[in-house]
């Protein structure tokens, strides 16, 4: 399979705790982005990242949040000292360049309790 | 105001019948993306256009720039056809042509 791949699929954890989710885009894509979509509402953007490079972080990405892509192919979004509102669909997506179709992985549905 | 609106957020229609979802937004675009999401969450891209009419089996996508305004199509709906639709739009080069996303519409067709 070639397509956007996320890990883990599903992620229950307790308030307070870390957790770490991965993306492996597809592998001629430099650009990477990172989504949250809440229950009955759109993707909304956190981040993008172009090859290691990144480049936008949005607000609704505070300081609890970091994400990286060392060497510009899989991506990884740290969540640190988990809250009930953080619990969300993360979404991946890749695109070849800037003005490309958007390929998006299954997501990774957090539930923090 | 959202700067993607699409409407109508909930639509129910019988095996067969024309669909048609609407999308408005109020902002300059790159791109406009017609996106489906299928219960538990994937989501599949079904369109990318810039301008006119799109078409791929029974789904039809069109925009209009001037109008700010794009519709999806889909003819002869089927059960299968149920899913959440999603449009979206990729802003200029400079914002990294990250997507803005309307809330959906929850399609259900049924037989």
């Amino acid at each position: 399979d070639t397509g956007v791949s996320q890990d883990p699929r599903h992620k229950i954890t307790k308030r307070g705790q870390n957790v770490t989710f991965r993306c492996d885009p597809i592998s001629e894509h430099n650009r990477l982005y990172w989504y949250r979509q809440t229950l009955g509402q759109g993707p909304e953007f956190l981040t993008y990242f172009q090859n290691e490079a990144q480049l936008e972080k949005s607000r609704l990405l505070s300081d609890r949040f970091s994400a990286e892509r060392p060497k510009g192919s899989f991506s990884t979004l740290e969540i640190q000292r988990t809250e009930q509102g953080d619990s969300a669909m993360y979404l991946c997506a890749s695109t070849q360049w800037g003005y490309s179709r958007a390929f998006f992985g299954q997501g990774t549905r957090l539930t923090v309790v | 105001k959202n700067e993607v609106e699409q409407s109508p957020q909930n639509l129910t229609a019988q095996e067969g019948e024309f669909i048609t979802i609407n999308c408005s937004y109020s902002v300059g675009i790159s791109a406009l993306h017609w996106l489906q999401q299928h219960p538990g969450g994937g989501i599949v891209s079904l369109f990318m256009l810039s301008s006119g009419k799109k078409k791929h089996g029974r789904l039809i996508a069109t925009i209009n720039i001037q109008e700010k305004h794009s519709s999806l199509h889909i003819t002869a709906s089927h059960p299968r056809d149920s899913a959440v639709y999603i449009c979206a739009v990729g802003r200029s080069e400079t914002s990294g042509s990250r997507l803005t996303f309307g809330e959906g519409t929850q399609l259900t067709v049924n037989p």
